[in-house]
């Protein structure tokens, strides 16, 4: 079946701008996570849902960011107030049963 | 919380040759460690992974190896192809898939 989608695939966002990304997980996969990537480094933890429960959100980097997942399926990270240090590409991915974990193609954002 | 390391940042090999990728990690409670394949502009990508009870596993040209003691582990790609050029993360949890600490990356490039 289909891989987990994202979109937009880039948005450019003016500072102090509030926005929006959303993941497709793929369908029937329990566990949800986003991650942030910035540029030349690895993927940082944000969050975590099993089903629509977000089981951990220790890694979201403050209050302006808040991720949700009220159907246990699609889910939306947004970010309010966007910074310049926000601009990063935001992957999501998705599992179930401990198989292997499925990344989206990301979200490249960019603060101007 | 886990920090996990990655030497050496850039490695290039002749087409044919071995490369070899070490990983550090902090936590002695981290039990999975999966390594990943990034292309530019795609999604990471699972190319292997190993859980603690067990030090190595190998999958055609890719093999990881796992030395709990000194907390290191290790990526080996033999007979390398120029598609094997990407970056390559390694990441380390306590609990499965569940916040991956990853790695800063690796760069391979194969030289035809």
């Amino acid at each position: 079946g289909a891989g987990v989608s994202q979109s937009p695939r880039y948005k450019v966002a003016k500072r102090g701008q509030d926005v929006a990304l959303r993941c497709d997980p793929i369908s029937g996969h329990v566990s949800l996570f986003w991650y942030q990537q910035a540029l030349g480094q690895g993927p940082e933890f944000l969050t975590y849902f099993q089903n629509e429960a977000q089981l951990d959100k220790s890694g979201l980097p403050s209050d302006r960011f808040f991720a949700e997942r009220p159907e246990g399926s699609v889910s939306t990270l947004k970010i309010q107030r966007t910074q310049q240090e926000d601009s990063a590409v935001y992957l999501c991915a998705s599992t179930s049963n401990n198989s292997p974990l499925h990344f989206g193609n990301g979200t490249r954002l960019t603060v101007t | 919380g886990e920090n996990v390391e990655q030497h050496p940042s850039t490695l290039s090999v002749q087409e044919g040759d071995s490369a070899v990728i070490k990983c550090t990690y902090s936590d002695s409670a981290s039990n999975y460690f999966p390594w990943y394949k990034q292309e530019l502009g795609k999604r990471p990508q699972l190319i292997i992974d190993i859980r603690s009870n067990v030090g190595e596993k190998k999958d055609q040209r890719i093999a990881v190896t796992l030395n709990k003691t000194a907390k290191h582990f290790s990526l080996h790609i033999t007979e390398t192809q120029p598609e094997d050029s990407a970056v390559y993360f390694c990441a380390a949890s306590r609990d499965g898939n569940n916040r991956l600490a990853f790695g800063k990356g690796n760069q391979v490039v194969v030289i035809p």
